[in-house]
């Protein structure tokens, strides 16, 4: 059964500074990756979606890694600014046919001003 | 172009009543998923259309819950009787096809008293 975990579970930096959010999974057999964010009481909002085949997609200021094989992605937002507080989900799609996504309970990012 | 909506946003209903949850997806959006957030943990995978069709309805928690897609448009989630532990936030997303990326409403919030 696939498991999702992220870490930090929350994190708050200053304005300004590249942070590093991390997600891993138990089960490398997977279809993609999608990063989400949600703001409080709203829906997600779809950041980046990574193929298994590939390493690392970007927009903007945000640039997400995969290493399948060890069932890690990171997610890297640089310059971050106090509009990027919100929280921070990881979801991976099964291989085999399943279209379900597994979620992360998610990283809570606070950006102080 | 309108994204998914869902409707209501949010609903009170006590212990053995009927409730209803709607769901627009993306207009030409074949594939409709439905998940859940209860208090404290991870959102959950509930059932995934394609068109009409149940293509996997593995996440469904028991029989009090019906979905249902007639003409392959909008969906309807019912839950019949509630219970407490049903409550929580319901989100449907929908993909222009498998694999694709997915696109998620603003979730019903429903609480069950």
């Amino acid at each position: 059964k696939q498991e999702v975990t992220q870490i930090p579970a929350a994190l708050s930096v200053p304005e300004g500074e590249n942070l590093v959010l991390n997600c891993s999974f138990t089960d490398s057999a997977i279809y993609n990756l999608q990063w989400f964010r949600q703001d409080p009481g709203k829906g997600l909002t779809s950041l980046l979606l990574i193929q298994s085949s590939q390493r690392e997609q970007t927009s903007g200021r945000l640039n997400a890694s995969l290493d399948k094989s060890s069932g890690r992605s990171t997610l890297y937002i640089a310059a971050s600014q106090p509009g990027d507080s919100a929280t921070y989900l990881c979801a991976v799609r099964p291989g085999g046919g399943a279209d379900g996504l597994t979620f992360g309970k998610g990283t809570h990012l606070i950006i102080q001003p | 172009e309108a994204g998914v909506t869902q409707f209501p946003s949010h609903s009170v209903i006590e212990k053995g009543q009927t409730v209803t949850l709607r769901c627009d997806p993306i207009s030409g959006h074949d594939n409709l998923y439905w998940y859940r957030r209860v208090m404290g943990k991870e959102i959950k995978f509930l059932l995934h259309f394609v068109k009409e069709s149940k293509q996997d309805e593995s996440g469904m928690p028991n029989n009090r819950f019906l979905a249902e897609r007639t003409g392959g448009t909008y969906s309807t989630l019912k839950v019949q009787p509630a219970e407490l532990e049903d409550s929580g936030v319901y989100f449907c997303a929908s993909s222009q096809d498998r694999g694709h990326e997915q696109f998620f409403g603003p979730g019903t919030r429903l609480t069950v008293l």
